[in-house]
Formats: C-alpha cells, sequence, structure tokens
C-alpha cells in the first residue's frame, strides 16, 4: 500500500514570495491533516479536513496561509506572502476514518514533510 | 488549551544504558499514543494507550498510561544506536479526531 506523498521536499523562497505545498493521501482516507513542524518542536496542526470539508482551521494563519482539498482527496496548503517564521518542516497526514478520535485499529500516516527554508 | 509536556526535552546516553521519556498534561485525554520521527521522514506511530493504568510493551520498549489518563511514560531497555530519533508523545481529542502533540524527546544514543 502506498503511503502520503508530499511534494516538493524542499523548498527555499525569499520573504514575501508565495509557495505551494501539495499532498496526497493513503487511498480511500477520508480524513487529512496538515500539520507545521518547527525545529525542536512537534507538529502543530494546522487544518484538518474530512473528505473535501474543513472540520478544525483554527490555528491556520488565514491572513497567509490557505489550504484546499478538492474531490476529497488531494489537498494543497499555500503561503502567500511567506515569513521568514514560517520555515519548518510542513506534514501532511491522512486516516481512514472520519469521526472521533482513531481507536487502536486507525492511524494516522504522516508524509514525509516538506521542509520549507525561507530567507 | 490542552498541552502536553515532555522531558527531558534532550537526552544522549551509551548503547545499553536504560532510559525513560515522560509526556505530561493537565488534562484528560481519550488515548495517547507515542510517535518516533527519523530526521528527514514523517513520524511513525509506536503504541496506541486507551485504559488508565494500561501498559504496552514493544520488544525493549514498555510504555504506560497513567491511571487519570493524563500522563505517559516511554521506558527504553538496554537503548541501542537505531534507537536514535525524536519520540512524540500525542494526546487524542475523543470527539474531534485531533492530535495534540508534545515538543518531543530528542535521543542520542552513543556506540
Amino acid at each position: 500500500e502506498a503511503g502520503v506523498a508530499q511534494s516538493p521536499r524542499y523548498k527555499i523562497i525569499e520573504k514575501r514570495q508565495s509557495v505551494a505545498f501539495w499532498c496526497n493521501p493513503i487511498s480511500g482516507h477520508a480524513t487529512l491533516y496538515w500539520y507545521q513542524q518547527i525545529l525542536g518542536q512537534g507538529p502543530k496542526l494546522l487544518i484538518q479536513f474530512q473528505n473535501n470539508g474543513v472540520v478544525d482551521d483554527s490555528q491556520l494563519p488565514k491572513d497567509r496561509f490557505s489550504a484546499e482539498r478538492l474531490k476529497g482527496v488531494d489537498s494543497t496548503l499555500k503561503i502567500q506572502p511567506a515569513k521568514l517564521e514560517d520555515s519548518a518542516v510542513y506534514l501532511c497526514a491522512s486516516r481512514q476514518g472520519v469521526t472521533g478520535f482513531p481507536t487502536p485499529k486507525e492511524t494516522q500516516y504522516f508524509g514525509p514533510g516538506t521542509r520549507l527554508l525561507v530567507l | 488549551t490542552q498541552l502536553l509536556e515532555q522531558s527531558p526535552q534532550f537526552l544522549s546516553i551509551q548503547e545499553g544504558e536504560n532510559l525513560t521519556v515522560y509526556c505530561n498534561s493537565s488534562s484528560v485525554f481519550s488515548s495517547l499514543q507515542w510517535y518516533r520521527q527519523e530526521p528527514g521522514e514523517g513520524p511513525v506511530l509506536l503504541v496506541t494507550v486507551v485504559t488508565g493504568g494500561e501498559v504496552k510493551k514493544l520488544k525493549r520498549l514498555t510504555f504506560q498510561f497513567g491511571d487519570a489518563r493524563k500522563d505517559s511514560s516511554l521506558h527504553i531497555t538496554a537503548a541501542q544506536t537505531g534507537d536514535t530519533g525524536l519520540y512524540l508523545c500525542a494526546g487524542g481529542e475523543s470527539n474531534t479526531g485531533k492530535l495534540i502533540f508534545g515538543q518531543g524527546t530528542t535521543l542520542q544514543v552513543k556506540p
């Protein structure tokens, strides 16, 4: 079974530029997450989708970040304009279920992440 | 806001030593997960504990969920260099499917 795919793996941009990340979740997984992981910290949830609807975007800086999940499959996360403090790893994760916390039978699978450096 | 605090943040030990990592919160979680993350990769799930007082073993790793479901620990016996990595605990919110992560413990096991 293929895992969660993300691209690009690395991106270097200058501040005030825009950037987009792409995520392809595991086939059939209804729930998709975007996390931001700053060096030395744990992942922080930015946005959670169930199918193509947003469930939680309370920690998404909506003045510069946007995300969409077309047709309930692939997802893109965009930053415009980028700031220095956006330098981080952006992780995408997916899981099969749609409601409640994953039981031991459900797992959140993470992609390898996109490393963003804003200069 | 629910928070999870991990300690220690950094740990450097010799191969063969034992270690324990702690994950504490003032909030109750429906379950607690432990992940291991290697450089350049996403976190990989090690275990999920759901019952207060639950203990799970995975080879040399022992995971425990506190009786009140507010804290957890990860104990590694006879650490190996392959155990090197970032260990993350994450608490689950039962009604939202949301995970709250701790800040992680970076473990370095030296040969």
